[in-house]
């Protein structure tokens, strides 16, 4: 099955810096991946996605760039608010029909903190 | 759009008994709901897969016999945590794909499970 990996784990950055959070994913056949913010307590947000036939997305400050042939895909976050502090998540999925349409693999998660 | 409901949103019970979770899409209908378990400080694990009119598919390690996944209408799914121990004590979180929708999926807000 498909395994996400995601770094760094925690990120610390200055308001107005930029973030930029990794991961990686092992099979070939994922075609969509998209991106979550959680908050403490709640659910999480789908923030920004990316399918496999772009190699980049960009919506305001946040940008999410794709690379097929090494299989990573990566969150760009430019002038960074406080209340953008958040978990971010990212995820893969669409590898296989059927009974697996859909499912959503995730990563482990990185702790974004944005320093007023 | 595209709007996720739980309910509740936290219960407490007592160590033997069973609880009822409710996931609703609240503007339009699901093919697929999804039901995932997350522990602090961790990602999503997803529990199973609900399709309306249909059996539910679990993970592996999930036991079905626990957790009763009935998906009865294109917008409410219902997870059932029969004779709940503390160890089930966890945050649940359902997502909705959305019917016509390719890949797209909505969390709901999570509902916080502890049991005594």
């Amino acid at each position: 099955g498909e395994n996400v990996e995601q770094h760094p784990s925690t990120l610390s950055v200055q308001e107005g810096d930029s973030a930029v959070i990794k991961c990686t994913y092992s099979d070939s056949a994922s075609n969509y991946f998209p991106w979550y913010k959680q908050e403490l307590g709640k659910g999480p947000q789908l923030i920004i996605d990316i399918r496999s036939n772009v190699g980049e997305k960009k919506d305001q400050r946040i940008a999410v760039t794709l690379n097929k042939t090494a299989k990573h895909f990566s969150l760009h976050i430019t002038e960074t608010q406080p209340e953008d502090s958040a978990v971010y998540f990212c995820a893969a999925t669409g590898g296989a029909g059927g009974t697996s349409y859909g499912k959503l693999t995730f990563g482990q998660g990185t702790i974004l903190t944005v320093h007023p | 759009g595209a709007v996720v409901s739980q309910h509740p949103s936290w219960v407490i019970c007592k160590s033997g008994t069973s609880v009822k979770i409710e996931c609703r899409s609240l503007d339009f209908q699901a093919t697929t709901m999804f039901w995932y378990r997350q522990f602090p400080k961790q990602s999503l694990m997803l529990m199973a897969t609900s399709n309306e009119g249909s059996k539910a598919t679990y993970e592996q390690g999930v036991e079905k016999d626990k957790f009763l996944i009935n998906h009865a209408s294109l917008t409410l799914s219902t997870l059932t945590v029969t004779s709940a121990h503390p160890e089930d004590s966890s945050f649940y979180i359902c997502s909705a794909h959305s019917l016509g929708s390719s890949y797209e999926q909505y969390f709901g807000p999570g509902t916080r499970l502890t049991v005594t």
